[in-house]
């Protein structure tokens, strides 16, 4: 158990709807990632926040957003779904502390199927 | 956005031998860290690497951190069964957004 949660662990949904993903980062984190992972596909890297702040974006569409709230947690966001986003979402956690050693703890993940 | 080059793809071999794979990035990294990802869940770190030639063991497993900064490996010696999985190679510059190996696809032969 790596200490990150993810809810839900599986999301159908239909197309043009909206939904939100939750992630709750390993104690004492700072840093919270998503990635989306289509099938047989790599990590792709959406976004991060740190202690509430956007730090780095990667391939986010414009559909999507994401938030970092008071006590760490953090959403995502995805909007005007369409079939092409169904995938694995994860969450990602790390501590961030200036001149640190990284490491990023990685959730169970979101399964999202859009019908 | 920036992927490492992971090889090899996939990988078919008998339980008890040894396995090798390695991922080369284009920028010099500070950072290089190891998963495995069985199917429908979150990749596991296994291994994390910090300084330019590092070796570090994780029971079976080792990695090292290439002397160019540029590049990293992982070996499994004596494969078991349960090592059967998608193993990946992340790397970061600024310790804070890391990039993704492709991916390299584990299958072991009882």
């Amino acid at each position: 158990d790596s200490g990150v949660t993810q809810t839900p662990k599986h999301l159908i949904t239909a197309t043009g709807q909206r939904v939100t993903l939750r992630c709750s980062p390993r104690s004492g984190d700072l840093s919270v990632y998503w990635y989306q992972q289509s099938l047989d596909q790599g990590l792709q890297f959406l976004i991060q926040y740190y202690n509430g702040e956007e730090r780095a974006k990667g391939n986010i569409l414009e559909r999507f957003s994401a938030q970092q709230f008071p006590d760490l947690h953090s959403e995502l966001n995805l909007s005007s779904l369409e079939l092409g986003d169904s995938a694995l979402y994860f969450c990602a956690s790390s501590l961030s502390i200036a001149g640190g050693r990284e490491t990023q703890y990685f959730g169970p993940g979101t399964r999202l199927l859009v019908l | 956005g920036q992927q490492l080059n992971q090889s090899p793809q996939s990988m078919f071999i008998q339980e008890g031998e040894d396995v090798s794979m390695n991922c080369t990035s284009s920028s010099i990294f500070n950072t290089w860290l190891w998963y495995k990802q069985d199917p429908g869940e979150g990749p596991v770190l296994l291994i994390a690497l910090y300084k330019a030639g590092e070796l570090t063991s994780n029971g079976r497993l080792t990695a090292q951190f290439g002397i160019t900064r540029k590049d990293s490996f992982l070996n499994i010696s004596a494969s078991i069964p349960s090592d059967v999985g998608i193993y990946f190679c992340a790397g970061s510059s600024t310790g804070n957004q890391f990039y993704f190996g492709t991916g390299t696809s584990l299958t072991v032969i009882p």
